[in-house]
C-alpha cells in the first residue's frame, strides 16, 4: 500500500519568512495529492490540492510542487502569519474510492 | 447550514461498554469515510461507504462496525470500549462522481475510554 512520509515533524518561523513542508510517497500510481491545515481542537481543512498531471499549483500565499519522477511533492507557504500556526498533513491518493493516507502533520508555529 | 456534523462531540466512557457515533452530511455526496486521529495526531482511515456500500475497510478490530442507513448518514458503533480506543473520530465525505476529490470533515467526537 501507500506511505507518506513528511518532514519536518515542527517547524518554527518567524512571521513574514517563509514555510517548506515535505513529502514523499511510496506508490507511482498516487494521482492526487491534497494538503490539510489542522487548527488546534479544529477539523482538518483542505487548503490546497494538486493532481499528478500538474507540476505546480498557487493560491495566494500558499503552493504545491511535485515531483512525479522523485515521488515528493512540497508545501510553500509564503509571508507567514500567526494565523498560518496550525498542524499541516500532506496525503496522496491512488485509488477511485479516494483513500487517502495522510503523512504523520507538521507542527508549524509562527513567532510574530 | 453545516455541511458535515457529528454526535456526540465528547464522549466519556468506561471500559468494556458499547457506543455510538452519528454522522450527518447535507453536501449531496456519494462517499462518507471514518478517520482516527490518534494522540500524536496521527490520521488513520478506517471505513469508507460509497452510495451506502462498504467500498474501504482498513484493518481495524471487529469491534467497530459502520453502518450507513442511506447517502447522508454513517454511523459507528464501537463494542466492547479499550483503553486504547481513546481518539478523536473524525467522519468526511466527498463526492467520487464530481471534479473535486476534495473530502470535507466533520467537528470530531473525542472518545475518552477510562
Amino acid at each position: 500500500g501507500e506511505n507518506v512520509e513528511q518532514h519536518p515533524s515542527t517547524l518554527s518561523v518567524q512571521e513574514g519568512d517563509s514555510a517548506v513542508i515535505k513529502c514523499t510517497y511510496s506508490d507511482s500510481a498516487s494521482n492526487y495529492f491534497p494538503w490539510y491545515k489542522q487548527e488546534l481542537g479544529k477539523r482538518p481543512q483542505l487548503i490546497i490540492d494538486i493532481r499528478s498531471n500538474v507540476g505546480e499549483k498557487k493560491d495566494q500565499r500558499i503552493a504545491v510542487t511535485l515531483n512525479k519522477t522523485a515521488k515528493h511533492f512540497s508545501l510553500h507557504i509564503t509571508e507567514t502569519q500567526p494565523e498560518d500556526s496550525a498542524v499541516y498533513f500532506c496525503a496522496a491518493s491512488y485509488d477511485s474510492w479516494g483513500k487517502l493516507q495522510f503523512g504523520a502533520g507538521t507542527q508549524v508555529v509562527v513567532t510574530p | 447550514d453545516t455541511a458535515v456534523s457529528q454526535t456526540p462531540k465528547y464522549l466519556v466512557t468506561q471500559m468494556g461498554n458499547d457506543k455510538s457515533i452519528k454522522c450527518e452530511q447535507n453536501l449531496g455526496h456519494d462517499t462518507m469515510y471514518w478517520y482516527k486521529q490518534d494522540s500524536k495526531k496521527f490520521l488513520k482511515i478506517m471505513f469508507s461507504y460509497n452510495n451506502k456500500e462498504l467500498i474501504i475497510n482498513e484493518t481495524v478490530p471487529n469491534r467497530f462496525s459502520p453502518k450507513s442507513p442511506d447517502k447522508a448518514h454513517l454511523n459507528l458503533h464501537i463494542n466492547s470500549l479499550e483503553l486504547g480506543d481513546s481518539a478523536v473520530y473524525f467522519c468526511a465525505s466527498s463526492s467520487l462522481e464530481g471534479i473535486s476529490y476534495e473530502q470535507y470533515f466533520g467537528p470530531g467526537t473525542r472518545l475518552t475510554v477510562t
